[in-house]
């Protein structure tokens, strides 16, 4: 089954620590993205990735670092930097020839992150 | 940042009622209207692109209008179920800048029995 997959699911943190989300998808997809959600919030960009190799900062960026070593991932690392890391995280793909964004992008299932 | 706007926020209405929603954005330099439906523990999926001014979609009893002249998108229910009830949300994109959607915060339906 093609899709995207998150992991995990549920992610507890101490404050100070860095902690590194994973996501994978095996959709074929050029474009890979990071959103956060905050309660009564809608979904925030943090980074994006239309190629193997390059990723651009979104709208909340500080705190955050990503990678995009191989087409198929694009983990999000939440460093010590960021001050309020406790939100949901959702990943999603979607096809991006050219950097266009009339394709319907594709979601996983989301991290739930929480910093004790 | 871009400011794409949803109302209402939430909306509460009875099985068999039809409902709308509006999606406001920035009228200059438009790219792509996206519709998306996100369900209780599931993810967004998504429910409608579109690109042309006056584009008309339907999906179902779901249909969406577009006028990028004036930087707004309808998103219609006939006779909502219980099903559609789920947090509906719009992203909006330009042509020049950012190849990226910038997302409104949602409108969340509730469809009562």
């Amino acid at each position: 089954d093609g899709g995207i997959t998150q992991s995990p699911k549920y992610l507890f943190r101490k404050e100070g620590q860095n902690v590194t989300l994973s996501c994978e998808q095996n959709l074929n997809h050029d474009a890979m993205y990071w959103y956060r959600q905050d309660p009564g919030q809608g979904l925030r960009l943090i980074y994006y990735s239309q190629i193997v190799n390059d990723f651009q900062k979104g709208d909340i960026a500080e705190g955050y670092s990503v990678s995009r070593e191989k087409k198929e991932s694009f983990p999000l690392t939440v460093t010590s930097a960021q001050k309020n890391p406790t939100a949901f995280y959702l990943c999603a793909s979607s096809y991006s020839a050219g950097g266009e964004t009339y394709n319907e992008q594709f979601f996983g299932p989301g991290t739930r992150l929480t910093v004790l | 940042i871009l400011n794409v706007e949803q109302s209402p926020q939430s909306l509460h209405v009875q099985e068999g009622d039809s409902t709308n929603f509006t999606c406001s954005f920035p009228s200059s330099n438009f790219y792509a209207l996206h519709w998306y439906r996100w369900e209780t523990a599931k993810s967004p999926e998504a429910l409608f692109v579109m690109t042309l001014n006056g584009d008309e979609k339907k999906k179902g009893r779901i249909s969406a209008t577009l006028n990028t002249k004036e930087g707004y998108s309808y998103l219609y229910i006939k006779g909502s179920q219980p099903e559609d009830s789920a947090t509906y949300l719009c992203a909006f994109s330009r042509g020049t800048g950012r190849r990226a959607l910038t997302f409104g915060s949602g409108t969340r339906l509730q469809v009562q029995p």
